[in-house]
């Protein structure tokens, strides 16, 4: 099955500041997907990746998928504390339905 | 547009009794996935099932682990005799039946076994 490494596990950073987490997988990906954790919650969808080389954005979080399709990276532009949070990315496990396996994630901190 | 609801949010068991955990999923999806997160560790498959199907299982311990998604009502999750290292946060998720577009996460029932 896929499996998911994100680094860093965590990261601390100054408010104001730009960040990238990474995805690497071990297998062509079929369909990455971001997810925010805070805290003690549920997950929050941010992004989805389906094509070599696509890149999306929202807000001031900007997600890419190489084109060989075995990495992503979040990128977090001018930081703020509303986006500390656990990162997670998920891998569709090409089973033809939607089983995602996750990556261990990344621990977000920004500091004012 | 109610989101996946789980409940309940949080759960005391003894070891020895049985945990149920209900997930009612997001209107006009019909898939239902499963997913345990242990303390300081990612999220890990349990299960994922289908309107009176499982389809793959092959997260789930062999033992005192079931679930269920009946034509009526939510996904249930069950543990009998819950021991502590089954203490954690479990968390279900929802998907429309086209299978595109990414999970929607419900909250989460935390379980804790004393």
């Amino acid at each position: 099955s896929q499996e998911l490494e994100q680094s860093p596990q965590s990261l601390i950073v100054q408010e104001g500041k730009n960040l990238t987490i990474n995805c690497t997988s071990s297998k062509t990906l079929y369909g990455l997907y971001w997810y925010k954790q805070k805290y003690g919650e549920g997950l929050i969808f941010l992004m989805m990746l389906q094509k070599g080389g696509e890149e999306k954005s929202h807000e001031k979080i900007t997600a890419k998928l190489d084109e060989k399709k075995q990495q992503s990276s979040l990128h977090i532009t001018a930081s703020q504390p509303s986006h500390a949070g656990i990162y997670l990315c998920g891998a569709d496990d090409s089973g033809g339905y939607q089983k995602v396996t996750f990556g261990t994630g990344t621990k977000l901190q920004v500091i004012p | 547009n109610a989101g996946v609801m789980q409940n309940p949010r949080h759960l005391v068991r003894r070891r020895g009794q049985e945990a149920r955990l209900r997930c009612s999923p997001m209107k006009g999806h019909s898939h239902v996935y499963w997913y345990r997160q242990l303390p300081e560790e990612g999220l890990k498959f349990m299960v994922y099932l289908q309107k009176e199907n499982i389809i793959d299982e092959s997260g789930m311990p062999k033992e005192r682990f079931s679930a269920e998604f009946p034509k009526e009502g939510p996904s249930i999750l069950r543990i009998q005799q819950v021991v502590r290292g089954d203490s954690a946060a479990y968390f279900c998720a929802s998907s429309p039946p086209e299978g595109v577009g990414g999970y929607t996460f419900g909250s989460g029932t935390r379980l804790t076994v004393v």
